[in-house]
């Protein structure tokens, strides 16, 4: 079973630009989840997706969106960069969340200059 | 240990010892899961302790769970190099998202 895949895998942007990132879960999995991950802040919950709906959301601005299509594929979207959004963005996958884990990608490293 | 405000915490042990790490959580939880992360990648569930368990192993790992502490500890035992990573702990509260500790940094030298 191919795991959770991540594109791109590295992305340099520049401030004031928008991102889309894109996450393929494991084949049956229905929920996604975002997390940002940064060295001072470490791992922050974006938010999760479940069946295209999103039942949570992390404290973050309204800059940083997300959507899930209905083969649970997701895409998160950053706009208007600033130079604090340089970090690992790491999209997760489950069956159902409740006592189930999470698979990760391997992320996307975002650089913003 | 780790919990959501404290710095992440650095481990140096020689091969075949002993790593115990601790995390601590706030509020009642369904269940506390570790992770392990190696440099720059993904994050890989290790183990799962629900709330009405106390103990649980897999291979040389050992989690234990003290609900009366709100704390959480992971050993592994007779490490190898390749245990080189951080390990992070996460507390399920149920709401569709995990809160994950700032992680434990150890390094298992040859």
């Amino acid at each position: 079973k191919a795991g959770v895949t991540q594109t791109p895998r590295y992305l340099i942007k520049t401030r004031g630009q928008q991102v889309t990132l894109s996450c393929s879960p494991i084949s049956g999995h229905r929920s996604v989840s975002w997390y940002q991950q940064t060295p001072g802040q470490g791992l922050q919950f974006l938010f999760e997706y479940f069946s295209e709906t999103q039942r949570n959301k992390g404290n973050f601005p309204g800059r940083f969106s997300g959507r899930q299509f209905s083969n649970s594929r997701s895409e998160m979207n950053v706009s208007t960069l600033e130079l604090g959004d340089s970090a690992l963005y790491l999209c997760a996958s489950s069956l159902e969340r409740s006592n189930s884990p999470l698979h990760f990608g391997n992320g996307t490293r975002l650089t913003v200059t | 240990s780790q919990q959501g405000e404290e710095d992440p915490q650095a481990l140096s042990i020689q091969e075949g010892e002993n790593a115990t790490m601790n995390c601590s959580y706030k509020t009642s939880i369904n269940n506390l899961q570790w992770y392990r992360q190696n440099s720059g990648r993904g994050l890989v569930h290790l183990i799962l302790i629900r709330s009405n368990e106390r103990e649980k192993h897999s291979g040389r790992l050992r989690v234990t769970l003290d609900t009366s502490k709100k704390s959480s500890s992971l050993l592994i035992t007779a490490s190898r190099a390749a245990d080189t990573a951080s390990y992070f702990c996460a507390s399920d509260y149920g709401n569709n998202r995990l809160a994950f500790g700032k992680g434990n940094q150890v390094v298992v030298i040859p």
